[in-house]
């Protein structure tokens, strides 16, 4: 089975510019969530949707934003980058109050 | 608000030896639970084990168990027969049991495990 598959892997962005991560969950689950890992800390909680609505949105500006589509699969927007926007970002799923499955995340590098 | 504390940013343990890492945690929720994670150097998060905050019993997975003290705030890892591909990052993390399924993380605790 599946798990947790992210796109892209790896990404370049300059600043200013905007970025769209992908995320698609293990078949079943309707529950994704997307942590900003930093380099040397721990995940951030930045949303957290479930059947296509937001349940939870951590301390992030609105320069970052996200949707779930009906197949459950989940776009993280981020406009304007900035430097310190540079990190692994994680998408997880789950059945809801379940255990959370990570993806291997997005490394973006912002210039 | 809930607030995850490891204090060993980074372990060395002989490859067969116990080792224990360490996570106290502060909430003001009365039902949560706490969670351990293993990230190698890939960068998935590998759910490791899980203890609730009414368990009576402490949690045990293989080689893995949880060392939960709530009177404390406490909820260390424990890793018996340390093997070489238990070197990664390990992180201590917590969720309420009301709400969302948000997540809070500690800082990490980077254990290499020497031949």
């Amino acid at each position: 089975d599946a798990g947790v598959t992210q796109s892209p892997t790896h990404l370049i962005k300059t600043r200013g510019q905007h970025v769209t991560l992908r995320c698609s969950p293990i078949s079943g689950h309707k529950s994704v969530s997307w942590y900003q890992q930093v380099l040397g800390q721990g995940p951030q909680f930045i949303f957290q949707y479930y059947e296509k609505e937001e349940r939870g949105r951590g301390n992030f500006p609105d320069r970052f934003s996200a949707r779930q589509f009906p197949n459950y699969s989940s776009e993280l927007n981020v406009n304007a980058l900035l430097l310190g926007d540079s990190a692994l970002y994680l998408c997880a799923s789950s059945l809801y109050t379940g255990e959370l499955f990570f993806g291997e995340g997005s490394r973006l590098t912002v210039l | 608000a809930q607030k995850i504390t490891q204090t060993q940013p980074g372990m060395f343990v002989q490859e067969k030896e116990a080792v224990t890492l360490d996570c106290t945690y502060d909430t003001s929720d009365p039902s949560y639970g706490l969670f351990w994670y293993k990230q190698p150097s890939s960068g998935e998060m590998i759910f490791l084990i899980y203890q609730g905050s009414y368990d009576q019993q402490n949690a045990t997975e293989g080689r893995y168990s949880l060392n939960f003290q709530k009177a404390r705030k406490s909820a260390n890892l424990v890793i018996s027969a340390s093997q070489l591909g238990d070197s990664a990052m390990y992180f201590c993390a917590m969720r309420s049991n009301f709400g969302n399924e948000k997540l809070t993380f500690g800082t990490g605790t980077r254990l290499t495990i020497i031949p």
